[in-house]
């Protein structure tokens, strides 16, 4: 069973579409994020959420919304996609947002902007 | 702001060998958490191992240890007996109250380990 899931895994798409990135964990916890790798590998926090509300909001363009429909759920949707989104986008879970509990991670969306 | 250096962008082992990979941070907080994430070539983040700021006694899981040094602000993780299979990008990440729990992460080191 796989703990944190992201589909698609790659999405390839032109400059001013509007798409989704879709996470689930089944693993119960309380807390799910959005991080960024760029091209350079550099891992960089988006957004969190706890129990479906929003807990960090980094400094991202107003294009990137999350949404959480339930605390197993975090969707990223990213209007008028931009070359600059290319990037992996990584989705992980925590039971809590406090302390030292481990981050599970997916396994990433790779998307590409032509 | 907390910031999490790794000056090491590459480094390269033979099978066997012992490498050591480091990592600084920066912060004025006295409560915080340390991790190290490994990253192979499928770009799964894994956890590798984690330290409280509170607790003296190094971190330790089976090949791999770190060397934590509070005063000096540094969290540097020794791989022993390293096989194939450790080759990957390896990240240091910063976490505590202040980042609102989320992982501050290093640049990343490379880690090759050769036959």
């Amino acid at each position: 069973d796989t703990a944190v899931s992201q589909t698609p895994k790659y999405l390839v798409t032109q400059m001013g579409n509007d798409k989704s990135i879709k996470c689930e964990q089944n693993l119960g916890h309380d807390t799910m994020y959005w991080y960024k790798q760029d091209s350079k590998k550099f891992l960089k926090i988006m957004f969190s959420y706890n129990n479906k509300e929003l807990i960090i909001n980094e400094t991202v363009p107003n294009r990137f919304s999350p949404k959480s429909p339930d605390k197993a759920h975090l969707n990223l949707h990213i209007n008028s996609l931009e070359l600059g989104d290319s990037a992996v986008y990584f989705c992980a879970s925590s039971q809590t947002p406090r302390a030292m509990n481990e981050q599970f991670f997916g396994p990433g969306t790779r998307l590409t902007v032509l | 702001a907390q910031t999490v250096t790794q000056s090491q962008p590459e480094m390269s082992v033979q099978e066997a060998e012992t490498v050591t990979l480091s990592c600084t941070y920066d912060t004025s907080e006295s409560n915080y958490y340390l991790f190290w994430y490994k990253q192979p070539p499928s770009r799964q983040m894994i956890l590798v191992i984690r330290q409280e700021a509170y607790k003296q006694q190094n971190a330790t899981e089976n090949r791999f240890s770190v060397n934590f040094q509070k005063a000096a602000k540094s969290f540097s993780l020794k791989i022993s007996d390293s096989q194939l299979g450790d080759t990957a990008m390896y990240f240091c990440a910063f976490m505590n109250s202040n980042s609102g729990y989320a992982l501050n992460f290093g640049k990343g080191t490379s880690l090759l380990v050769t036959p």
